[in-house]
């Protein structure tokens, strides 16, 4: 079975721009949930989808927003870059109903300049 | 709010030279406790989940233990390429199906 797979993986924007990141679950997954890592913060929750629904949100301002397709392919963007969003997004998927192993894609690498 | 604290931050070993890292955590209901690698520049690979105090779990070298408070993971005979970063994760009921994740501990595992 093939992976979660993450697009791009490597991102360079500056300052006040706006960013969407892609994911693709493992098949059969229909949960998608978002992580920002950084090395002073680690791994921070973004957001959960399960089924098109946003079911949990971390605590992150209004600028990260996501969504999710009816093929379970998610999207996050980010607007409004500021030099504090450059991290390591991780996308990872699971089945989603009661059970709570998740697996992870390879991340994007988010550089603002 | 669950919390999790992983020690030591960071670990080297001589080749064949075993040791535990240790996963500390406070949470309301736990659902699943789960233990990640993490290679540089990579995402976490999953390893195990231990649901309740008393259960263990082994893949090759490594074999993860949990109580009502921590889990250990037991790396036996370590070799270079065990050389990574392990996140430690809980769920509980009151955490709306996320993860929270400890800040990891880095090891290091000199040929």
């Amino acid at each position: 079975k093939a992976g979660v797979t993450q697009t791009p993986r490597y991102l360079i924007k500056t300052r006040g721009q706006q960013v969407t990141l892609s994911c693709s679950p493992i098949s059969g997954h229909r949960s998608v949930s978002w992580y920002q890592q950084t090395p002073g913060q680690g791994l921070q929750f973004l957001f959960e989808y399960f089924s098109e629904t946003q079911r949990n949100k971390g605590n992150f301002p209004g600028r990260f927003s996501g969504r999710q397709f009816s093929n379970s392919r998610s999207e996050m963007n980010v607007s409004t870059l500021e030099l504090g969003d450059s991290a390591l997004y991780l996308c990872a998927s699971s089945p989603g109903q009661a059970v709570y192993e998740q697996y992870f894609g390879p991340g994007t690498r988010l550089t603002v300049t | 709010e669950d919390q999790v604290t992983q020690s030591p931050e960071a670990l080297r070993l001589q080749e064949g030279e075993s040791s535990s890292l240790n996963c500390s955590y406070t949470v309301s209901g736990l659902r699943g406790l789960f233990w990640y690698r993490q290679d540089p520049g990579k995402g976490p690979e999953f390893l195990f989940t231990l649901y309740s105090a008393g259960e263990e779990k082994e893949k090759e070298r490594l074999k993860a233990t949990l109580t009502k408070k921590e889990s250990f993971l037991h790396i036996t005979a370590p070799k270079p390429e065990d050389s990574a970063t392990y996140l430690c994760a809980v769920r509980g009921d009151g955490s709306a199906r996320q993860l929270t994740f400890g800040s990891g501990t880095q090891l290091t595992v000199l040929p």
